[in-house]
C-alpha cells in the first residue's frame, strides 16, 4: 500500500531534550516536505527536499533540522524543542511535488513540548 | 506574493442544510493549481479536489461541487444536504513556487443533527 509513514503519532517531551520525527514514503518520491499545524494558522511549510541530499527552507524553519540521506526517509529534527513548538505536524510527499494528485500526506504527528 | 483566504473561520449548520466554503487566492503565476483537501476529527488530512488553472468547469462529486472562478481569483466548495459525517476542517491551497502547497487557514463546519 502506497504512503507516509510518520512515528510517533503522539508525543509529549520536555523543553530542551533533542527528539526526532521520522517520516518514511514507500513511493519512490523524490520531493517530501514537512508542515506544521497551528489553530488559527492553517499549515506552514518547514522544511522541503526535492531530492536526496537536497533540502531547503520553507515558511517556519527556525528550530527544526532535516536530513535526506536517502529518498524514502526524511526525518525532521528538534534539537532544543521550546514550547511554542508545540503543534500538529505532517510528512509529506510527492513525484517531484506536491501539485499532483499522488501526493501523499502522513497521519500526521501531535507533538507537546513543556 | 502567494496567498489563500478562508475568511470563514467556522461554519454551524443543520443536517440537510447546503453550505459553501469560500476561497480566495492570490498568485502571478499564469499556471497553477487548486486544491481542497478535509481533516476529520480524527487529524488526518484527506485529498478532495484538485483544479488546474486553464479549467474553469465546475465539477460535481456527488453532494460536493467546486466553483471556480478566475476572474475573482476564487475557489468556492458547496456541499449539499449536509451530514454529520461532513464535520470537519476545510483547507483551500494553491501550489506554491517551491512544489509545494500554501494552505489557508482552513474553514471548521459543524454539522448539527
Amino acid at each position: 500500500e502506497a504512503q507516509v509513514t510518520q512515528n510517533p503519532r503522539y508525543l509529549i517531551t520536555v523543553t530542551g531534550k533533542k527528539l526526532t520525527v521520522t517520516c518514511s514514503q514507500n513511493m519512490n518520491h523524490e520531493y517530501m516536505s514537512w508542515y506544521r499545524q497551528d489553530p488559527g494558522l492553517g499549515l506552514r511549510q518547514i522544511y522541503y527536499s526535492m531530492n536526496v541530499e537536497v533540502t531547503d527552507k520553507g515558511d517556519v524553519p527556525e528550530g527544526y533540522k532535516v536530513s535526506r540521506k536517502e529518498k524514502r526517509n526524511f526525518p525532521l529534527i528538534l534539537e532544543s524543542p521550546s514550547p511554542n513548538q508545540t503543534s500538529l505536524y505532517f510528512c509529506a510527499s510527492g513525484r517531484t511535488g506536491l501539485v499532483n494528485t499522488e501526493a501523499f500526506f502522513g497521519q500526521g504527528t501531535r507533538l507537546t513540548v513543556v | 506574493a502567494q496567498k489563500v483566504t478562508q475568511a470563514q473561520t467556522e461554519i454551524s449548520v443543520v443536517e440537510k442544510e447546503d453550505v459553501t466554503l469560500d476561497c480566495v487566492y492570490e498568485t502571478r503565476d499564469t499556471t497553477y493549481y487548486l486544491f481542497w483537501y478535509k481533516q476529520p476529527p480524527s487529524g488526518e488530512l484527506v485529498f478532495l479536489i484538485r483544479r488546474n488553472s486553464f479549467d474553469e468547469q465546475n465539477e460535481i462529486s456527488g453532494r460536493y461541487s467546486w466553483n471556480f472562478q478566475k476572474s475573482t481569483s476564487s475557489f468556492n466548495f458547496t456541499i449539499t444536504a449536509s451530514q454529520v459525517v461532513d464535520s470537519a476542517v476545510y483547507f483551500c491551497a494553491l501550489t506554491g513556487s517551491q512544489g509545494n502547497l500554501i494552505f489557508g487557514k482552513g474553514t471548521k463546519l459543524s454539522v448539527k443533527p
